[in-house]
């Protein structure tokens, strides 16, 4: 069975550009989490989708939005891009929703790594 | 205060050496979570846990939810142990909340 992906692994990108991430999750998995992590925060949640639907998000501003298809595919959207926004960008795929206690395993991807200069 | 506490935060031992990663919160939770990231990235689920203990190989995970605690045991300890591990929590409600985590390195 193949992995949870995601694309593209590296970006470079300048203030006040856009930018989309897209991960793919395991084959049978409804929900698709997003984290961002940062050297001085650490691991943050971003938004959790089960079945093209948002569950929550964590407290980001509005330019992080996202999205799910009919196929579980989920991206992520970064708009007006800051300095601060240079993180890497995970995605877990689970067959359950995470938030509202879900205890299933949840399964990272390698992640996107984004530089904005 | 951080809701979510690990100690210690930075770890060196001994290849072979038995090993304990700690976990404190101070909120309700469903549930437990303990990651490794190796230092490329790439995060592994290890355990997931609502009560009691788990075992997975080399690796030992307990939860006390009346004291808020969880401990990561790793016994026998080896160089490709060393990694971030990273305890995360889940209140029941639409939160997961990190630790900082705890970096390992295991010297041969």
């Amino acid at each position: 069975k193949a992995g949870v992906t995601q694309t593209p692994r590296y970006l470079i990108k300048t203030r006040g550009q856009q930018v989309t991430l897209s991960c793919s999750p395991i084959s049978g998995h409804r929900s698709v989490s997003w984290y961002q992590q940062t050297p001085g925060q650490g691991l943050q949640f971003l938004f959790e989708y089960f079945s093209e639907t948002q569950r929550n998000k964590g407290n980001f501003p509005g330019r992080f939005s996202g999205r799910q298809f009919s196929n579980s595919r989920s991206e992520m959207n970064v708009s007006t891009l800051e300095l601060g926004d240079s993180a890497l960008y995970l995605c877990a795929s689970s067959s359950t929703p995470r938030t509202g206690g879900g205890t299933d395993t949840q399964y990272f991807g390698p992640g996107t790594r984004l530089t904005v200069l | 205060k951080n809701e979510v506490e690990q100690s210690p935060q930075n770890l060196t031992a001994q290849e072979g050496e038995f090993i304990t990663i700690n976990c404190s919160y101070s909120v309700g939770i469903s549930a437990l979570h303990w990651l490794q990231q190796h230092p490329g990235g790439g995060i592994v689920s290890l355990f997931m846990l609502s009560s009691g203990k788990k075992k997975h190989g080399r690796l030992i995970a307990t939860i006390n939810i009346q004291e808020k605690h969880s401990s990561l045991h790793i016994t026998a300890s080896h160089p490709r142990d060393s990694a971030v591990y990273i305890c995360a929590v889940f209140p029941g409600t639409y939160k997961y909340i990190f630790g900082t985590g705890t970096r390992l390195k295991v010297l041969a």
